[in-house]
């Protein structure tokens, strides 16, 4: 199974609304990682976990909070978000975190997000 | 900013052309990757090439790596309908964790 899943597919919210996206993956891979992808833009990277442990935080707001329960799942909880923050919201997963001979990022299909 | 550029931004050729691509990066890199996006969708990881090679084949993908220049490009011969897709190069730093550093990415139109 080579399969990154996430869910929602879709997901409309308020600028008062608290919600979570969630993603899993059962390739044994031990870093995952949320993306950041506007219109027309490339990913951008926004947090990054590693043996369930968050590893980098590239200085994404609060109102983002990402969680690992377990090595196979990763969510990313919503709270307060801004209308800027609508994007498609993108989860990957890679064997190690370290620099090795398997490098792959495999992808999601992502969640796309409109905050109103 | 790290991001790498690609050029064309855009390009539209006719199914069974060439489609050649432009990736330039600026700092020092353990690999360069490739990856297609079809709209609106997830990354689909093409091809990855080390440092140390210069060029690489999959299927009906070429790509190569000049390390001097900090430039790659990925060639897809005999293209077809199918191949319509956004392709982003991602750079991995020679420096620190595995950290995919995406190219401004290119939109690739293969008509019938």
């Amino acid at each position: 199974d080579t399969e990154v899943t996430q869910t929602p597919k879709h997901l409309v919210m308020g600028m008062t609304n608290k919600k979570s996206l969630k993603c899993e993956q059962h390739m044994g891979h031990r870093a995952m990682y949320w993306y950041k992808q506007k219109a027309k833009k490339p990913p951008e990277l926004m947090f990054v976990y590693s043996y369930e442990k968050l590893s980098i935080n590239e200085s994404v707001p609060s109102r983002f909070s990402p969680e690992c329960p377990n090595s196979s799942l990763l969510n990313l909880h919503l709270h307060a978000l801004q209308p800027e923050d609508s994007a498609l919201y993108l989860c990957a997963s890679s064997q190690r975190l370290a620099r090795g001979p398997t490098d792959t990022q495999y992808f999601g299909p992502g969640t796309r997000l409109t905050v109103l | 900013s790290q991001q790498g550029e690609e050029d064309p931004q855009a390009l539209s050729i006719q199914e069974g052309e060439n489609a050649t691509m432009n990736c330039s990066y600026k700092t020092s890199i353990n690999n360069l990757q490739w990856y297609r996006q079809n709209s609106g969708r997830g990354l689909v990881h093409l091809i990855l090439i080390r440092s140390n090679e210069r060029e690489k084949h999959s299927g009906r993908l070429r790509v190569t790596l000049d390390t001097s220049k900090k430039s790659s490009s990925l060639l897809i011969t005999a293209s077809r309908a199918a191949d319509t897709a956004s392709y982003f190069c991602a750079t991995v730093p020679n420096t620190g964790f595995q950290k995919l550093v995406f190219g401004t990415g290119t939109r690739l139109l293969v008509s019938p």
